[in-house]
């Protein structure tokens, strides 16, 4: 596809239960980011990884978060034992070069994670 | 670390009103400044930037100029549209990272 695409777009678990998040990046884009929005809230950085290695993970709210991009393509986030607080839309975005200053990031649609 | 001030909404205008939302930030040196928009129903994507002081984005008919004396970052455009409905988010890199801080978000709503 042309842009980042995000499964599940919806989400709905149970407190405890294991969740596995997925982002298909823009085909050519080195840099992927993880961002949590809230409601009402802007979104909130997670984990940032050039290539396959995460460069910045300093945004995961606990051990209970993982992410992963084995080939340097497509990323899963991984929740284990999911809280209710966990519940937000978990953005993704890619971008081909990592200059913030120079690029642009852009962003899937989200999944929105809704723990019961 | 950086950080940004957006002004809250919701706001709510007729067509063809002048719009102005604003934005502070604080930061380490002079980073480039962002606007972002979030359709309904769409991902967030970037509406315009500044690299750097007095710099002026533009898009859309939206503009943004970066003021450093006042360290601002206003959102503005002179007539909306009902399309321009969305919230927009003021962003800025985390000092010399790659995250991105946003700002709350500013839902605009235009109506007919």
């Amino acid at each position: 596809g042309a842009g980042v695409s995000q499964t599940p777009s919806n989400k709905v678990t149970e407190k405890g239960k294991y969740v596995e998040l997925r982002c298909d990046p823009i085909s050519g884009h080195t840099a992927l980011y993880w961002y949590r929005q809230s409601l009402g809230q802007g979104p909130e950085f997670l984990i940032y990884f050039q290539g396959t290695g995460a460069a910045d993970d300093s945004g995961l709210p606990n051990d209970r978060f993982f992410a992963v991009r084995p080939e340097g393509s497509v990323s899963t986030l991984k929740i284990q034992r999911t809280e209710r607080g966990d519940s937000a839309v978990y953005l993704c975005a890619s971008s081909l070069i990592t200059g913030l200053d120079t690029g642009e990031l852009f962003f899937g649609e989200g999944s929105r994670l809704t723990v019961l | 670390g950086n950080s940004v001030t957006q002004m809250e909404g919701p706001v709510t205008l007729s067509e063809e009103a002048f719009l102005t939302i604003n934005c502070t930030y604080t930061a380490t040196g002079y980073p480039s400044l962002f606007w972002y928009v979030q359709y309904p129903g769409e991902g967030l994507q970037l509406l315009l930037k500044a690299t750097k002081a007095d710099d002026k984005g533009s898009n859309k008919g939206f503009e943004a100029t970066y003021r450093k004396e006042t360290t601002s970052f206003h959102l503005e455009k002179g007539s909306v549209q009902v399309s321009d409905s969305a919230v927009y988010f003021c962003a800025l890199p985390q000092g010399g990272s790659e995250k991105l801080v946003f700002g709350k978000g500013t839902k605009l709503t235009v109506n007919p």
